[in-house]
Formats: C-alpha cells, structure tokens, sequence
C-alpha cells in the first residue's frame, strides 16, 4: 500500500475558514513534502519539512511533523477559491518519493 | 526558475499506434526524471526512473517494452507508450530533479493526458 495516507479524502470549506490535512507514514523518514496539484495540471511543490523539524511556516501553509506518531498536518489558513485542488504529502521510500492518495479541497466562494 | 515543459498536453490517437510524450527541464540540467501515471481521482503511480545515460529503472508490474524511456540529454527524457490500447488512457506526469531527489523537492510538468481510440 501506499507509505503516506491522507485525510480526509476530500474537504468542502467556505472561503475565509481554514483547511486542515493530515498525512500518515509507515517507516522512518529524512523528510516529508507536500505539493497541491489543480486539476488536470502537474504538481506543485509547497513545503519540505525536514525529520528535524516540527513545525515548518510559508505564507498562509503551516506544516506540522511529529516523526513519533509518523504524521504530519498542513493548515490552510484563511483560504480563498483559489485554493482548490488536490492535496498530496510524499515521502521518500526506498529509491523513490511516494505519494499519498492525497486531499481534494474545496473552498466556496 | 526549476521549469519543467511537458509536452504535448492532451493527445488522442488509435489503438495499435504509438506514441512519444516529452519532459524537459528548462533552465536546469535534471540528472533524473521520473514518469509517473495518474487515474482519475487518485494518486500517482511511479512508472519509472530515468537517469541521464543510463537505462531507466521500472516499476514492478510496468511494462519496459511497452513504455519505452529515453533520458538522452540532461534537459530531455521521452516516454514512449508503443502499440497503445484503450487501457493505456490515462493522465501521464513528468517529474525532474538537479539534486540528489531525496532531500530537494521535485519539479513537475504539467502532464499529458492520453486518450486512446
């Protein structure tokens, strides 16, 4: 199965209210990245929080890692339309990046 | 910068026939690629790894004949989906690192999407 999985799978905010995401991992990590991916488009990396780091800020993102329970959160804060997409945390396993089955957000306007 | 160009964005064509998908790296050298394939609504599945003059590295389960990988130049790898059928349909991404991939973040093309008659 996947190394990361997220929830929840998909999210409906109003625009102004935040979004919270969370990924869980199986095995032990140097790193972990999100990226946001609109529909029909590739991916685009946001953060990279490092295993050394708890907390890790970027603009209106906040990522939180706590390597004891193997998983991490992002926060959306006051999020816009804009913001809608899929969301997708990743780690690296192995010789590769694997990808979580990831978050589709929704904010309405 | 770290400009990734996929290309062609959408392309159909008919059932026996082949087709070429190009990643370029536009203003880095990318020491490795990897294509990837996402179905509607999931998450993406690594295909491959391509590192520049060397054979790519498949996943378990991918068929190496069938998607055929060429990373020639450090600015350029080609996926080639041969004899595509209808299955093949899908949402193919391209992704490209200049940095050991582990520790720096990946560098995506905007994907093609495939259709197959």
């Amino acid at each position: 199965s996947q190394q990361g999985e997220e929830d929840p799978q998909a999210l409906s905010i109003q625009e102004g209210e935040n979004a919270t995401m969370n990924c869980s991992y199986k095995t032990s990590i140097n790193n972990l990245q999100w990226y946001r991916q609109n529909s029909g488009r590739g991916l685009v990396h946001l953060i990279l929080i490092r295993s050394n780091e708890r907390e890790k800020h970027s603009g209106r993102l906040r990522v939180t890692l706590d390597t004891s329970k193997k998983s991490s959160s992002l926060l959306i804060t006051a999020s816009r339309a804009a913001d809608t997409a899929s969301y997708f945390c990743a780690t690296p396993y192995g010789n590769k990046l694997v990808f979580g089955a990831g978050t589709i957000l929704r904010v309405k306007s | 910068g770290a400009v990734v160009s996929q290309h062609p964005s959408w392309v159909i064509c008919k059932s026996g026939t082949s087709v070429k998908i190009e990643c370029r790296s536009l203003d880095f050298q990318a020491t490795t690629m990897f294509w990837y394939r996402q179905f509607p609504k999931q998450s993406l599945m690594l295909m491959a790894t391509s590192n520049e003059g060397s054979k790519a590295t498949y996943e378990q389960g991918v068929e190496k004949d069938k998607f055929l990988i060429n990373h020639a130049s450090l600015t350029l790898s080609t996926l080639t989906v041969t004899s595509a059928h209808p299955e093949d349909s899908s949402f193919y991404i391209c992704s490209a690192t200049d940095r050991h991939w582990g520790n720096s973040p990946l560098h995506f093309g905007n994907g093609t999407r495939l259709t197959v008659t």
